[in-house]
């Protein structure tokens, strides 16, 4: 079964603190790995699509990156900004159907 | 390049009752998705729409239903609402024209609330 499992279920850092969060995948045929940014009550805001193992993208203090079975999400120096749920989606083969995670709660402390 | 927008924006409905929320996707995207979100099971796919034509369904009852229209509009209608069918009810909409989907651009959302 297609699945998308997203650790932690919730960090805590202090702002300036470096931290990784973690998705991992069984999506038979990936097509592409996207993680999105979410805020309380709004949707999900794209960030990132990677399609093969050992793509990397960048995008202020995120970056992303891809191997065969998982997918990180590293934050450099964080920022209280940066706090919002993390979730990281896959799509099965030929299809727009987006298996989600259940997401990462980050909050970053002043 | 406005975004996706949704409406309404919040609704408050009551058990029994049907409801109809609508959703414009991107200027030039083909493709309209529906998502459930809760607390409990995280985001779920209802549905996904390209030119008028459902292309994928999720493991929804058939009280959730949608359409598409030639502009690419969207509504999704539910009926006979269900305690558990209050949720935020998300629409993504993407170009829709890649095997793999493309990137998805998700709309604010409707908050449903069943009483």
């Amino acid at each position: 079964e297609d699945q998308v499992t997203q650790s932690p279920e919730a960090l805590r850092l202090q702002e300036g603190e470096s931290s990784s969060l973690n998705c991992s995948y069984t999506v038979s045929g990936l097509r592409g790995l996207f993680w999105y940014r979410q805020d309380p009550g709004k949707g999900p805001e794209f960030l990132f699509t990677l399609y093969s193992a050992g793509e990397e993208k960048e995008k202020e203090r995120l970056k992303a990156t891809l191997t065969k079975k998982e997918s990180f999400l590293h934050i450099t120096a964080p920022k209280p900004e940066d706090s919002a749920t993390y979730l990281c989606a896959a799509p099965r083969r030929g299809a727009q159907k987006l298996v989600f995670g259940q997401g990462t709660r980050l909050t970053i402390n002043p | 390049k406005a975004g996706v927008t949704q409406t309404p924006r919040y609704l408050i409905k009551t058990r029994g009752q049907q409801v109809t929320l609508s959703c414009s996707p991107i200027s030039g995207h083909r493709s309209v998705s529906w998502y459930q979100q809760t607390p409990g099971q995280g985001l779920q796919f209802l549905f996904e729409y390209f030119s008028e034509t459902q292309r994928n369904k999720g493991n929804f009852p058939g009280r959730f239903s949608g359409r598409q229209f030639s502009n690419s509009r969207s509504e999704m209608n539910v009926s006979t609402l269900e305690l558990g069918d209050s949720a935020l009810y998300l629409c993504a909409s993407s170009w829709g024209d890649r095997p793999s989907g493309g990137e998805q651009y998700f709309g604010p959302g409707t908050r449903l609330t069943v009483t």
